[in-house]
């Protein structure tokens, strides 16, 4: 049963520790995104990549986030220094983008982050 | 710019009945896909249906319907017969096609009642 796979699935650090968040995207799929969800903001898109490039990072706060796809079977999304108001769940989503075809997402189980 | 719009933060209906969950958006783009996804208290977010802005029928996948109405820019998730498993976060998006990225409303907390 394919599914996203992301590690950790909790992590608890304190204000201006780095933090890095992984991602196995489902075998097979062309993009990669990353979400992150509060509950004042819901779910805003941070970050995505197709056939590893990345395509739009435009809602990922650039002094301290960055997003990597070193291979077709790893993505990351790194917080340094980590802040408190960083603490949400971040989901990582896969898809299989062929030119204009509407497929579905498939998202993990999300990491949930609390920054002290 | 896409929007999606979600107007019910909360909705309370009892087991076995319907239950329609509003979903309006708004794109200029002609050519776009909706869809709606489950996030129960475990967290995980779980895809449900999905609706081509150029198919003519109305989607459907077992007990959930999206009621497509082009004109109103609106696709609201129909479920019938409710179960007390169908309680969750629901969460519509819009992707426009072409494009990678899907925009989510700011979702509706359905809650079945036994």
């Amino acid at each position: 049963d394919a599914r996203v796979t992301q590690t950790p699935r909790d992590k608890v650090t304190e204000m201006g520790q780095e933090v890095t968040m992984r991602c196995q995207p489902i075998l097979g799929h062309n993009t990669v995104f990353w979400y992150r969800q509060t509950m004042m903001q819901g779910l805003e898109l941070l970050a995505y990549f197709r056939n590893r490039a990345p395509l739009d990072d435009s809602g990922m706060p650039k002094d301290r986030f960055s997003a990597e796809m070193p291979d077709a079977t790893l993505a990351t999304l790194k917080i340094q220094p980590s802040e408190p108001r960083d603490s949400a769940v971040y989901f990582c989503a896969s898809g299989l983008v062929l030119g204009t075809d509407t497929g579905e997402l498939f998202f993990g189980e999300g990491s949930r982050l609390t920054v002290l | 710019a896409q929007k999606i719009t979600q107007t019910q933060p909360g909705m309370f209906v009892q087991e076995k009945e319907a239950v329609t969950l509003d979903c309006t958006y708004d794109t200029s783009d002609q050519s776009y896909g909706l869809f709606w996804y489950k996030q129960p208290s475990s967290g995980e977010m779980i895809f449900l249906i999905y609706q081509g802005s150029y198919d003519e029928q109305n989607a459907t996948e077992g007990r959930y319907s999206l009621n497509f109405q082009k004109a109103r820019k609106s696709a609201n998730l129909v479920i019938s017969a409710s179960q007390l498993g169908d309680s969750a976060m629901y969460f519509c998006a819009m992707r426009l096609r072409g494009a990678q990225k899907l925009v989510f409303g700011q979702g509706t907390r359905l809650t079945i009642n036994p």
